[in-house]
């Protein structure tokens, strides 16, 4: 099915693990996003990427990963993954940018012990 | 730094009430979204608003943007359980989109 995929949903790593959370859309929309949810902090958006090869940092993008050499993917990468990186990742893509509203994937739940 | 706060954080009505949120910025945008999201889901757009004091109807929602285009707010009319959920505002900048923190809504039927 067309849309925006997320994998894996849920994952459980421990300190200092390297981990991947991978995104695939199917729409060759040209951004797509990472943002983590936490309670009390809301939605903060950790890279972007306006293209595939161009990535920019967000608002919390430290420790965290990025790379689009597809259109299709951009996966995040935890280096080495710290307590708190426990959060739950969302993916979004948009056609032509914010005025165009994202579509979100089903979120990834990372638990780091 | 653009942020937006939205208020009330949380809200518990009664099937059948009416309701308001609100969103507000001391930024401009040059476009305000509104989102909801279930327990265990992304986000789903509801609506865009682009030109200050546009009025959108989606049903029993009713979205507005403030004239400056600082705020907005959100009217659900008659809420049934099925509108219980995250309402996240988002606005837009030139390449990305600011969240505000959601207003937790409760419909008990």
């Amino acid at each position: 099915d067309a849309g925006i995929t997320q994998s894996p949903r849920y994952k459980i790593t421990e300190t200092g693990r390297q981990v991947t959370l991978m995104c695939h859309q199917t729409w060759s929309h040209s951004y797509m996003f990472w943002y983590r949810q936490d309670l009390g902090h809301g939605l903060r958006l950790i890279y972007y990427s306006a293209a595939a090869d161009i990535t920019d940092k967000g608002e919390v993008p430290d420790g965290y990963v990025v790379s689009r050499s597809k259109t299709e993917n951009f996966p995040l990468t935890l280096e080495s993954a710290t307590r708190s990186q426990t959060s739950v990742y969302f993916c979004a893509s948009s056609v032509s940018g914010p005025s165009a509203g994202y579509t979100f994937g089903s979120g990834t739940r990372l638990t780091v012990v | 730094t653009q942020l937006l706060e939205q208020s009330p954080q949380f809200l518990s009505i009664q099937e059948g009430e009416n309701l308001t949120v609100y969103c507000n910025s001391s930024s401009v945008f040059s476009s305000l979204q509104w989102y909801r999201q279930e327990p265990g889901e992304g986000p789903v757009l509801l609506v865009t608003v682009v030109t200050g004091g546009e009025v959108k109807k989606l049903k029993r929602l009713t979205f507005q943007f403030g004239d400056a285009r600082k705020d907005s707010s959100l009217h659900i009319t008659a809420a049934q359980p099925g509108d219980t959920g995250l309402y996240l505002c988002a606005g837009g900048g030139s390449e990305k989109l600011v969240f505000g923190k959601g207003t937790k809504l409760t419909v008990n039927p």
